[in-house]
């Protein structure tokens, strides 16, 4: 997990903008995954990629949305449609497969004033 | 989709003793249970995790016991050391099909010294 890398650590944003949250991986996994962190509810799955090009919808999709353009690379974007997107926010990657772990990054605080 | 539940939410015990957290999942095709563990401002980590095809795992203090029939699986640490104390997230996921893991709410585990 030492080489996920999510910037940056705090964010803070005004009601009503978009922001862009990055997620940057070198250990050449396939699989890459976007979690929002409440206090008292677990890890929410947002969005999640098996392979570049292609992703899907998780649990808690409305208001975000992803691109996967490069298997480094998966940003994530909190429009001003999510209602609610002050949160902490982990990006995990992993290798294809049925029982291969996930590696968690860092994390991202969002504040939205 | 799958949904798991945890329990307890909180867990307080004495420096020495034993900790067990519990969780049950819904799909019957789940076949991978890991657990991950986070520490105060920290990443998820994974700290054990089974497969469906052993009902029993050990790694030093760390155990995880898996039945498949009553779909339930449980942490168990013994001779908990202060350094024990964090957050514990189970999660499951199915062999076939997409690469999802659905987890638990969350224990938060406090070791009383």
């Amino acid at each position: 997990d030492g080489g996920i890398t999510q910037s940056p650590k705090y964010l803070f944003r005004k009601e009503g903008q978009n922001v862009t949250l990055s997620c940057e991986q070198n250990l050449n996994h396939d699989a890459m995954y976007w979690y929002r962190q409440d206090p008292g509810q677990g890890l929410r799955l947002i969005y999640y990629s098996q392979i570049v090009n292609d992703f899907q919808k998780g649990d808690i999709a409305e208001g975000y949305s992803v691109s996967r353009e490069k298997k480094e690379s998966f940003p994530l974007t909190v429009t001003s449609a999510q209602k609610n997107p002050t949160a902490f926010y982990l990006c995990a990657t992993g290798l294809a497969g049925a029982y291969n772990e996930q590696f968690f990054g860092p994390g991202t605080r969002l504040t939205v004033l | 989709g799958e949904n798991v539940e945890q329990h307890p939410s909180t867990l307080s015990v004495q420096e020495g003793d034993s900790a067990v957290i519990k969780c049950t999942y819904s799909d019957s095709a789940s076949n991978y249970f890991p657990w991950y563990k986070q520490e105060l401002g920290k990443r998820p980590q994974l700290i054990i995790d089974i497969r469906s095809n052993v009902g029993e795992k050990k790694d030093q203090r760390i155990a995880v016991t898996l039945n498949k029939t009553a779909k339930h699986f449980s942490l168990h640490i013994t001779e908990t050391q202060p350094e024990d104390s964090a957050v514990y997230f189970c999660a499951a996921k199915p062999y076939f099909g997409n690469e999802k893991l659905t987890f638990g709410t969350g224990t938060r585990l406090t070791i009383i010294p």
